[in-house]
């Protein structure tokens, strides 16, 4: 089983929609879960962090945790072609000590 | 936010050649900075972790004696790709985290090709 899994896509969704990317991973022990952006030939871009359970917003993204479940979600609103791009979804066990362990990335395209 | 910047941002060498990538924290000490590969249409992978001072803590499968990394202070670390050959034609991006807690910071990535 892979450390961080997520659905590789391509997710394609219309402008204005909501679209919903989804993350899974294996260690009980991670306390700390990121999602990036990253555009085609660049590095990844910090979204969003979070730590505990439940949601947590930021302008037109949320992130959702699970612990229990061992699964982390991102929601983008109000999808924009901008917002086309690969979402990396990563994982930390606990400080920024601790390696961060990425998922394989799901590629969105936001169609005008 | 915090600041990471790499140099050189591409490069091309010859088979058989060395090349060194420096990554730097510009405006906070990092006193941890990690390496990652990325092939094309595939995701990071960690390479090493870099402590200043001490050693790095390469990953399963990563030859140490091939990609050599050094940080020698808290705002430089160094990978430096050894007998490069074209299957080392990647994308090298490296982070940087500082006090504990806070995020990991991305440099803008090296994209190193040999021919």
């Amino acid at each position: 089983q892979k450390e961080v899994e997520q659905n590789s896509g391509p997710l394609s969704v219309p402008e204005g929609a909501i679209a919903s990317l989804n993350c899974t991973y294996s260690d009980r022990v991670s306390q700390s879960f990121f999602w990036y952006r990253q555009y085609s030939g660049k590095s990844p871009e910090l979204i969003m962090s979070i730590y505990s359970n439940g949601d947590k917003e930021d302008g037109r993204f949320t992130a959702q945790l699970n612990k229990a479940s061992q699964y982390v979600s991102l929601l983008i609103r109000d999808s924009q072609p901008s917002d086309s791009a690969t979402y990396l979804c990563a994982v930390r066990r606990r400080t920024s000590y601790d390696k961060v362990i990425f998922g394989p990335g799901t590629s969105l395209s936001v169609i005008p | 936010g915090a600041v990471v910047s790499q140099h050189p941002s591409w490069v091309i060498c010859k088979s058989g050649t060395s090349v060194k990538i420096e990554c730097r924290s510009l405006d906070f000490q990092a006193t941890t900075m990690f390496w990652y590969r990325q092939f094309p249409k595939q995701s990071l992978m960690l390479m090493a972790t870099s402590n200043e001072g001490s050693k790095a803590t390469y990953e399963q499968g990563v030859e140490k004696d091939k990609f050599l990394i050094n940080h020698a202070s808290l705002t430089l670390s160094t990978l430096t790709v050894t007998s490069a050959h074209p299957e080392d034609s990647s994308f090298y991006i490296c982070s940087a985290g500082g006090l504990g807690g806070t995020e990991q910071y991305f440099g803008p990535g090296t994209r190193l090709t040999v021919t």
